[in-house]
């Protein structure tokens, strides 16, 4: 089956320490996002990348950081320079070059205390 | 920055019924998309339309765009309570190659 897939699905961390989310798709999609939703929020774009080797900062990148070292993998990490992280976390795929529909996994739900 | 903002914020409908949201954006596109998310889980892709297009239909939806005014609107006829979820516009702006999302209209739809 083709698809993207998050993992895990519930993740809690102590203040302070960096946590990676990790993002996987076998769709053959070039692009991919990082997006962050907060409660009855809309989804705010963190990182994307449209190729390999290859991302750019998003709307709200302060305190993320990414890596594009395949084209199948978009890991995330939250690092502690991140204010407020507690978050729902989604990854998203598509053709590259925009004007395509993205295809989403399935989130990871992220609880900082 | 949120380009697209949707309107209502919140409905609520019984069960066959139409089901209207709009959606507003600030710049030039080169299309519109909508999304459906259902509470706790990752959004599901509705229907494209390009900025060329004005309207489009795909089984019981029909999307609308008004590139002049710089909106849109998504109408789910004869709703059923399978419809109650959040439903998200996304824009990719000329010239980027990124989405931006509306805050979302949360609909529910009463058996």
């Amino acid at each position: 089956d083709g698809g993207i897939t998050q993992s895990p699905k519930y993740l809690f961390r102590k203040e302070g320490q960096n946590v990676t989310l990790s993002c996987e798709q076998n769709l053959n999609h070039d692009a991919m996002y990082w997006y962050r939703q907060d409660p009855g929020q809309g989804l705010r774009l963190i990182y994307y990348s449209q190729i390999v080797n290859d991302f750019q900062k998003g709307d709200i990148a302060e305190g993320y950081s990414v890596s594009r070292e395949k084209k199948e993998s978009f890991p995330l990490t939250v690092t502690s320079a991140q204010k407020n992280p507690t978050a729902f976390y989604l990854c998203a795929s598509s053709p590259p070059g925009g004007r395509y529909e993205q295809y989403f996994g399935p989130g990871t739900r992220l609880t900082v205390t | 920055s949120q380009q697209g903002e949707e309107d209502p914020q919140a409905l609520s409908i019984q069960e066959g019924e139409n089901a209207t949201m709009n959606c507003s954006y600030k710049t030039s596109i080169n299309n519109l998309q909508w999304y459906r998310q259902n509470s706790g889980r990752g959004l599901v892709h509705l229907i494209l339309i390009r900025s060329n297009e004005r309207e489009k239909h795909s089984g019981r939806l029909r999307v609308t765009l008004d590139t002049s005014k710089k909106s849109s609107s998504l109408l789910i006829t004869a709703s059923r309570a399978a419809d109650t979820a959040s439903y998200f516009c996304a824009t990719d702006p000329s010239g980027t190659y990124k989405y931006i999302f509306g805050t979302g209209t949360r609909l529910k739809v009463l058996a």
